[in-house]
């Protein structure tokens, strides 16, 4: 199916344990982006990437790892994850002039970390 | 720097109107808007671009003065559909690609 998918869509998991969000997106699009949705904090940005092999870090990076080796997948990675980590992630992506274009958001991931 | 959103939750009845303000204190290139239903992921509505420009979206549209690095939603006779939480995200001038967002308005709509 085309679009941007993200697994899974719900997780559980200890203190210290590393953990890895996927995202998928069939479109080619350059750009994909990770962000962290917080009650009162709107969505904020962990790490985006412009191209493979490019990846930057957005506003709160720390904790988190992420790759892009192909243009269609985006994994975060939690090295060990913390209880403040708990959040849903959204996995976006756009076209190339994103400037100009709108973000397609994946459906989340819901973390808890107990 | 994350923009001002104003204000966090509104209540309207159905056919009222409603304006979300978005504001930043960095020079803007362009500013998006977003609606988020509850448990879902957020969906794109338009971006405005700097030049002042004005867009619509059914009964949606907004407004972006960038001389005062504000954004404005306009909701025109809101319908229940219109019910969820708006964001919006800013593209500062030298900001790269990254759009920052707001922590949102909270709109409920009720008949």
């Amino acid at each position: 199916d085309a679009g941007i998918t993200q697994s899974p869509r719900y997780k559980i998991t200890e203190t210290g344990r590393q953990v890895t969000l996927m995202c998928h997106q069939t479109w080619s699009h350059s750009y994909m982006f990770w962000y962290r949705q917080d009650l009162g904090h709107g969505l904020r940005l962990i790490y985006y990437s412009a191209a493979a092999d490019i990846t930057d870090k957005g506003e709160v990076p720390d904790g988190y790892v992420v790759s892009r080796s192909k243009t269609e997948n985006f994994p975060l990675t939690l090295e060990s994850a913390t209880r403040s980590q708990t959040s849903v992630y959204f996995c976006a992506s756009s076209e190339a002039t994103v400037r100009m274009n709108g973000y397609t958001f994946g459906s989340g991931t819901r973390l808890t970390v107990v | 720097q994350q923009p001002v959103q104003s204000p966090q939750a509104v209540i309207l009845r159905e056919g009222e109107d409603a304006v979300i303000n978005c504001s930043s204190s960095k020079a803007l290139y362009s500013v998006h808007w977003y609606r988020q239903k509850h448990g879902e992921a957020p969906v794109f509505l338009m971006i405005l671009l700097k030049g002042g420009e004005q867009k619509g979206h059914e009964k949606i549209s907004a407004s972006f003065n960038e001389k005062k690095q504000q954004s404005s939603l306009y909701l025109t006779a809101s319908q229940l559909s219109y019910s969820g939480t708006y964001f919006c995200g800013t593209h500062e001038n030298t900001g790269g690609f990254k759009t920052i967002f707001g922590a949102g308005t909270r709109l409920f709509v009720k008949a």
